[in-house]
């Protein structure tokens, strides 16, 4: 696609459910990035990852959050026995692999996902 | 450690040039970015910097980073209305010369007044 596509583009759903976020990268971008911002926040940093490599969990917030990708296509962003404050927007982006000491490694973000707690 | 600030909000005149400023605390990074978010919208990256550069030029878009006092800023000339917008600089630590995280700061909401 021309972007990076995410789904759904809203979420409501009861405290205790599970939740599945779903983002399509752009294609050829071997990078895939998932960010969390709470209501009038900057973005938080969940998890990253990065072709065939062990994604970077470091901003997982808790075990109930997980994610997978398969090969260098679409991602997943489960979410666990839901709490209210899980309730934010989940973007997406990706970028190429490039060595970031001679070129910006540009991350193209998707539209999000607005997940709501209730 | 790695934190970003940025004032929450600024107001201008249309026509008026923009100042937004941003400070970090992490010496090691390597890029700067900043981003633009609309309501509704995803974020749209405006321009970055390179650790080395001192000032970049991107049409109405100005920056100037200053490493010594890691503040960077974000000048808008001809603040325009289609300016109203979040803005978050972005800083990454790309130490191993590989695809990195960003770590944001917490947003500077632009308002553009007639």
């Amino acid at each position: 696609g021309a972007g990076v596509s995410q789904s759904p583009s809203n979420k409501v759903t009861e405290k205790g459910k599970d939740v599945e976020l779903r983002c399509d990268p752009i294609s050829g971008h071997t990078a895939l990035y998932w960010y969390r911002q709470r209501l009038g926040q900057g973005l938080e940093f969940l998890i990253y990852f990065q072709g065939n490599s062990a994604p970077d969990k470091s901003g997982l917030p808790s075990d109930r959050f997980s994610a997978e990708r398969t090969g260098e296509s679409v991602s997943t962003l489960t979410i666990q026995r839901t709490q209210q404050e899980d309730s934010a927007v989940y973007l997406c982006a990706s970028s190429l692999r490039v060595r970031a000491t001679t070129r910006s490694n540009e991350q193209f973000f998707g539209p999000g996902t607005r997940l709501t707690v209730l | 450690g790695e934190d970003v600030e940025q004032s929450l909000f600024l107001s201008v005149r249309e026509g008026d040039s923009s100042v937004i400023n941003c400070t970090y605390t992490d010496s090691s990074s390597t890029y700067l970015y900043w981003y633009k978010q609309e309501p509704g919208a995803g974020l749209q990256l405006l321009t970055y910097i390179f650790s080395n550069m001192d000032m970049k030029q991107d049409q109405r878009l100005t920056v100037l980073l200053n490493k010594k006092d890691k503040h960077l800023s974000l000048r808008i000339a001809d603040t325009q209305t289609g300016d109203s917008a979040i803005y978050f600089c972005a800083e990454t630590l790309s130490n191993t010369g590989t695809a990195s995280k960003l770590t944001f700061g917490t947003g500077t909401r632009l308002q553009v007044t007639l």
